[in-house]
């Protein structure tokens, strides 16, 4: 079973539109979650980290459920320069990341 | 501002050449990190590295070798280019601690031919 698993896409929304996507972990002593974002040929940076009891900024807004394992994301308002890849991650081991493959959105005019 | 640099955008290799790539970060970081990322694939942990000269393989190390001889600088090793190693190459660095946020470089586009 993957570590974290993600829908790929790609989620194809119009601006001004609210999308949400959710990913599972299966390490059940993960502790730290993050969404980070990353733009075609440019490397990955961090969007927001996810906290127990749920954490917005701006338009964004983060929701982890560690009794089903799930991580979500969700978009409001989206703007032409939203579309980007969202990769899930989550704490491994004592040093490592587990970066899910990512979901890919496009907002569209 | 964090910033992890790498030391080529692109390089152009021939098979069994040695290749060097080099990842400095300027924010005295203990973690340093070599992915690759393949489409379709993701992000995979090549090596890393939480203390110098220390290392530990990722999930995929086979065909790589990694040096840490000073806390900023964290090179990966190409001992025999071949092929299936054309991919993007990030390095990243972190704070002392799994859980923390992991800074990328801009990353190398490797191709060999």
């Amino acid at each position: 079973r993957k570590e974290v698993e993600q829908d790929p896409g790609p989620f194809n929304v119009p601006e001004g539109a609210t999308v949400a996507f959710n990913c599972t972990y299966s390490n059940s002593a993960s502790q730290s979650f993050f969404w980070y974002r990353q733009d075609c040929r440019k490397e990955p940076k961090l969007l927001m980290s996810v906290y127990s009891s749920g954490n917005e900024d701006g338009r964004f807004t983060a929701q982890l459920n560690r009794a089903s394992q799930y991580i979500s994301l969700l978009i409001r308002d989206s703007k032409l320069s939203d579309s980007a890849t969202y990769l899930c991650v989550v704490s491994g081991g004592v040093y490592a990341l587990n970066f899910g493959k990512g979901t890919s959105l496009l907002v569209t005019p | 501002d964090v910033k992890v640099t790498q030391s080529s955008r692109y390089l152009v290799k021939r098979t069994g050449e040695k290749v060097f790539l080099e990842c400095v970060q300027d924010m005295d970081h203990e973690n340093m990190f070599w992915y690759r990322q393949d489409p379709g694939l993701g992000l995979r942990l090549i090596y890393f590295s939480y203390d110098v000269k220390m290392k530990e393989k990722g999930d995929i190390p086979e065909g790589y070798s990694v040096s840490r001889e000073k806390k900023e600088r964290f090179s990966l090793i190409l001992e025999s280019a071949s092929t299936n190693q054309t991919s993007m190459y990030l390095c990243a660095s972190s704070p002392l601690g799994g859980r923390a946020e992991q800074f990328f470089g801009p990353g190398t586009r490797l191709t060999v031919l």
